[in-house]
């Protein structure tokens, strides 16, 4: 198993391009996470879904969009990027709530 | 979001001594502590967790403890070795139980 495969590992943007940072699991799990890393902060929830069709918004989710189409994808959108958004972004999943997240590589996002 | 607080944000101990992290939370709905481990420039990867019904947890040289009255939570590392060098993250259940809020994180080193 690969567990979680996030793409693209490193990104350079300009300002008000778009993007999407891609993120596939391949152990079945239901409830999938997004959250972004800055520089000696802790991880900040920006998405989450608990199943192929639902998504909700966690404590930082203003500039960013997901989509739920399927089990393995939880995909994250940057519409118009800004420098504020320059992060280090982890995509997790887990079997249930409550249960260990396992995390990708992460990506890491510069917008310049 | 609810307020996870960790303390030290820094720790250097010697090797073989023992570390404790200290994590508070303000949700009295929180169940679930799990402890993360992240090296440089790696993912966050689960270290040990612990469940709301059980007040301490150990696996090896790593042990966790629960106190649910005062709402704060620890992780004890004994005979510290220069490989347990590393930012340690806590975290708790959100009270809508679907996703964790992180502590900022503690950097220890371990020096031989």
């Amino acid at each position: 198993n690969a567990g979680v495969t996030q793409t693209p590992k490193f990104r350079i943007l300009k300002i008000g391009q778009s993007m999407t940072l891609q993120c596939t699991q391949d152990m079945n799990h239901n409830y999938m996470y997004w959250y972004r890393q800055d520089p000696g902060m802790g991880l900040k929830l920006i998405y989450y879904s608990v199943g192929a069709g639902i998504t909700d918004k966690g404590e930082v989710p203003n500039g960013y969009n997901v989509s739920r189409s399927t089990t393995e994808d939880f995909p994250l959108r940057l519409e118009l990027a800004a420098p504020s958004q320059t992060s280090v972004y982890f995509c997790a999943s887990s079997d249930s709530y409550n249960q260990p997240q396992h995390f990708g590589d992460g990506t890491r996002l510069s917008i310049l | 979001g609810e307020n996870v607080e960790q303390h030290p944000s820094t720790l250097s101990v010697q090797e073989g001594d023992s570390a404790v992290i200290k994590c508070t939370y303000s949700d009295s709905a929180s169940n679930y502590f799990p402890w993360y481990k992240q090296e440089l420039g790696k993912r966050p990867q689960l270290i040990i967790d612990i469940r709301s019904n059980v007040g301490e947890k150990k696996d090896q040289r790593i042990a966790v403890t629960l106190n649910k009255t005062a709402k704060h939570f620890s992780l004890h590392i004994t005979e510290t070795q220069p490989e347990d060098s590393a930012v340690y993250f806590c975290a708790a259940s959100m009270n809508s139980g679907y996703a964790l809020n992180f502590g900022k994180g503690t950097s220890l080193l371990v020096t031989p």
